[in-house]
C-alpha cells in the first residue's frame, strides 16, 4: 500500500541553524500539508500546498518557515533559523486530487533544537 | 474557529474490555478523521468518516454530522491499542482543507 515517507526520523540541531525536513507524498497525490505537534500537545496545522504554491498557512508559519516541491516527488519544509520552541514532531500529509479529502500522514520527523 | 473536544481525556482498560471514545465539534465539520498515535509518535489513519458508520476489525466509528459528534468504538481491547486517539476535521469539505484537531484520548490497555 502506498504511504507517505519522511526523512530524517529524528534531527537534532542547534538554535539558529537551518533545517530542512523532507517528505515524499503518495505518488498520485497533489495536495500536501505540514503539521506539527509539540510534545504532549495537540497536532497543529502549519501549511497546505497545491499547484506549486501555498494555499493556506497558519499563524505559526511565519517568515522563518518555507515549503518547496523541488522535484516531482519531494516536498520540503525549511526552518531558516531554528528556535528552542521549534522542537516538535513534524508531520507531512497528502491527499489525492479527486478524492474525498482524506489526508494520509507520514511517520513524522522529531526535531530537537538545543 | 471550530473547537474539537474529545472525551475522556484518559482511559485505562483491562485487556479484553470495550470502550467508546467521543469527539464533539462546536460547528459543522467535514473531512472527519480518526487517528491512533502509537508510542513511537506515528499517526495511523483509522477512519475517514464524515458521516455514517464504518467498521474495521475490532474498531468501528460512527459520525452523526447533524449533531456534530463522532464516536470511536474499540472492542476486545489489546495492549497494542495503547496510545493516543485523535479526531480531526475541517470546516469545509473536499481537498486542500486544514484539519483541526482535538487534544486526544490517551488510552492504556493493561494485560
Amino acid at each position: 500500500e502506498p504511504e507517505v515517507t519522511q526523512t530524517p526520523s529524528h534531527q537534532v540541531t542547534q538554535m539558529g541553524q537551518e533545517v530542512i525536513l523532507r517528505c515524499v507524498p503518495i505518488s498520485n497525490h497533489l495536495y500536501f500539508y505540514w503539521y506539527r505537534q509539540i510534545l504532549g500537545q495537540k497536532v497543529e496545522f502549519l501549511v497546505s500546498f497545491y499547484n506549486n504554491e501555498i494555499s493556506e498557512k497558519s499563524e505559526i508559519f511565519d517568515d522563518q518557515f518555507s515549503v518547496e516541491r523541488p522535484d516531482g516527488s519531494n516536498f520540503t519544509l525549511k526552518i531558516r533559523s531554528t528556535k528552542l520552541e521549534d522542537s516538535a514532531m513534524y508531520f507531512c500529509a497528502s491527499s489525492e486530487p479527486r478524492g474525498s479529502g482524506e489526508q494520509y500522514f507520514g511517520p513524522g520527523t522529531r526535531l530537537t533544537v538545543t | 474557529g471550530i473547537q474539537v473536544e474529545q472525551s475522556p481525556p484518559d482511559l485505562i482498560l483491562q485487556e479484553g474490555a470495550n470502550s467508546t471514545l467521543r469527539c464533539n465539534f462546536s460547528d459543522s465539520v467535514n473531512n472527519l478523521q480518526w487517528f491512533h498515535q502509537n508510542p513511537w509518535g506515528q499517526l495511523i489513519n483509522l477512519f475517514y468518516i464524515p458521516s455514517g458508520t464504518k467498521q474495521n476489525g475490532r474498531l468501528s466509528a460512527t459520525t452523526v454530522a447533524t449533531e456534530r459528534y463522532s464516536l470511536l468504538y474499540i472492542s476486545s481491547s489489546q495492549t497494542t491499542d495503547s496510545g493516543v486517539y485523535f479526531c480531526a476535521g475541517s470546516p469545509f469539505a473536499g481537498n486542500n482543507r486544514k484539519l483541526i484537531w482535538g487534544l486526544g484520548t490517551s488510552l492504556a490497555v493493561n494485560p
